[in-house]
């Protein structure tokens, strides 16, 4: 049971590229989440899926653009990256039928130069 | 808007020792609470989730408490070990449903001595 997988890992951005990051859920879960992780800032919610089909902003959505392409993948796209999203980036599911208890992905690394 | 408090920022205790985490928050108003764990350069994993009807959780060393009406939560671990050496994190869930959001405390950084 691979939980909630992103890629990439790692990924390094010249301002102005652009690209998308890829979440996956194998755990029929309906709602998922996109974060970052900042120091000294904590996690900030920056999209959110409740349920295949829908979107709704976090608190920092300015710069992303999601989308929720069936109910086991939601992805974020940086349309041109910006130093200011140098971060790491977290995908959660959430088990809302059940516990409520949020699974997190591994993240993924980007640096924007 | 919620705000969520973790206190201290960074901790550190020799190993056996009893510890405890703090987390408050502005807004009373919640549907849950959760404590998450995150080891360098990993994700985060769920330790213990408290629903806001629920005065605590249990799950081996580890002890949740909360208190609605003062906005606060503690993490409760005893006898530490090196192997919990982790950063800590409190996050404090809004309305159950299609709306449900974490709102989450910067985290307290533990490190057990051996």
């Amino acid at each position: 049971n691979a939980g909630v997988t992103q890629t990439p890992k790692f990924q390094v951005l010249k301002t102005g590229q652009s690209m998308t990051l890829q979440c996956a859920q194998d755990m029929n879960h309906n709602s998922m989440y996109w974060y970052r992780q900042d120091p000294g800032m904590g996690l900030r919610l920056i999209y959110y899926s409740a349920s295949e089909g829908t979107t709704d902003k976090g608190e920092v959505p300015n710069g992303y653009n999601v989308s929720r392409l069936n109910k086991r993948e939601f992805s974020l796209r940086l349309e041109s990256a910006a130093p200011s999203q140098t971060s790491v980036y977290f995908c959660a599911s959430r088990d809302r039928g059940g516990t409520d208890t949020q699974y997190f992905g591994p993240g993924t690394r980007l640096t924007v130069l | 808007k919620q705000e969520v408090t973790q206190i201290p920022a960074a901790l550190s205790v020799p190993e056996g020792e009893n510890l405890v985490l703090n987390c408050s928050f502005t807004d009373s108003a919640i549907y849950n609470l959760q404590w998450f764990r995150q080891d360098p350069g990993k994700g985060l994993t769920s330790l213990l989730l408290i629903q806001s009807s629920q005065r605590e959780q249990t799950s081996g060393r580890l002890n949740a408490s909360l208190d609605k009406s003062s906005g606060r939560s503690t993490l409760y671990i005893a006898a530490s070990q090196p192997g919990d050496s982790a950063t800590y994190l409190c996050a404090v869930g809004s309305s159950g449903g299609s709306n449900y959001k974490l709102t989450f405390g910067k985290g307290t950084l533990l490190t057990v001595n051996p």
